[in-house]
């Protein structure tokens, strides 16, 4: 089975412009994650969806970044404008049932870069 | 609030020796998962195990085990016979009602 898909891998922009970051979680999970990882930060949960639905976005830093999942196989994250700061490699995980109690399984990550 | 501490930012290990990383928590939850991750250099995150908060028995896969103790707010894992590809950052996550909280790693070094 494949495992949660991101794109792209790698992502070099400049301060103002949009940025979208793509996932397609493991084929049957209900729940999906997205977290950024930087090294002042560690790994920091940023949205929750369950079937779909978000959860919990508190960890969402602020109105520039929004996140979408129109159906079961496909969610995104947008930043907009992006800022030097919001580089970082974001993750999004899946995990098989509602509950952070569930084993998440992640994606390779996509290393942003805002200059 | 629930936190993760790891207190050891960096380990080494001589190779087909044993190291043991420390995690401690904090929760008032009763209920609760716990595990641990390791990410190397390739940045994947990849699961190496996990406790169940209510099981006594400490989780074991090869390897990998763990020395859970619950009174303690303690979550240590144990890697024997430590291979070169073992070496990676290692991170301690608290899964509760609420939150899925990660610990700030511990970079695991293997010397052959």
């Amino acid at each position: 089975d494949a495992g949660v898909i991101q794109s792209p891998r790698h992502e070099v922009t400049e301060m103002g412009q949009e940025v979208t970051l793509r996932c397609k979680p493991i084929s049957g999970h209900n729940s999906l994650f997205w977290y950024r990882q930087t090294m002042m930060r560690g790994l920091e949960l940023l949205i929750y969806f369950n079937n779909n639905v978000p959860i919990d976005d508190s960890g969402m830093p602020e109105d520039r970044f929004s996140a979408k999942m129109p159906n079961a196989s496909f969610s995104t994250l947008k930043i907009q404008p992006s800022e030097p700061r919001d580089s970082a490699v974001y993750f999004c995980a899946s995990s098989l049932a509602m509950g952070y109690q569930e084993t998440q399984y992640f994606g390779p990550g996509t290393r942003l870069l805002v200059l | 609030a629930q936190t993760v501490t790891q207190s050891q930012p960096e380990m080494s290990v001589q190779e087909a020796e044993t190291v043991t990383l420390s995690c401690t928590y904090d929760t008032s939850e009763s209920d609760y998962y716990l595990f641990w991750y390791k990410q190397p250099p390739s940045r994947q995150m990849i699961l190496v195990i996990r406790q169940e908060a209510y099981k006594q028995q400490n989780a074991t896969e090869n390897r990998f085990s763990v020395n859970f103790q619950k009174a303690a707010k303690s979550f240590s894992l144990k890697i024997s016979d430590s291979q070169l590809g073992d070496a990676a950052m290692y991170f301690c996550a608290y899964s509760g009602t609420y939150k899925y909280i990660f610990g700030t790693g511990t970079r695991l070094k293997v010397l052959a």
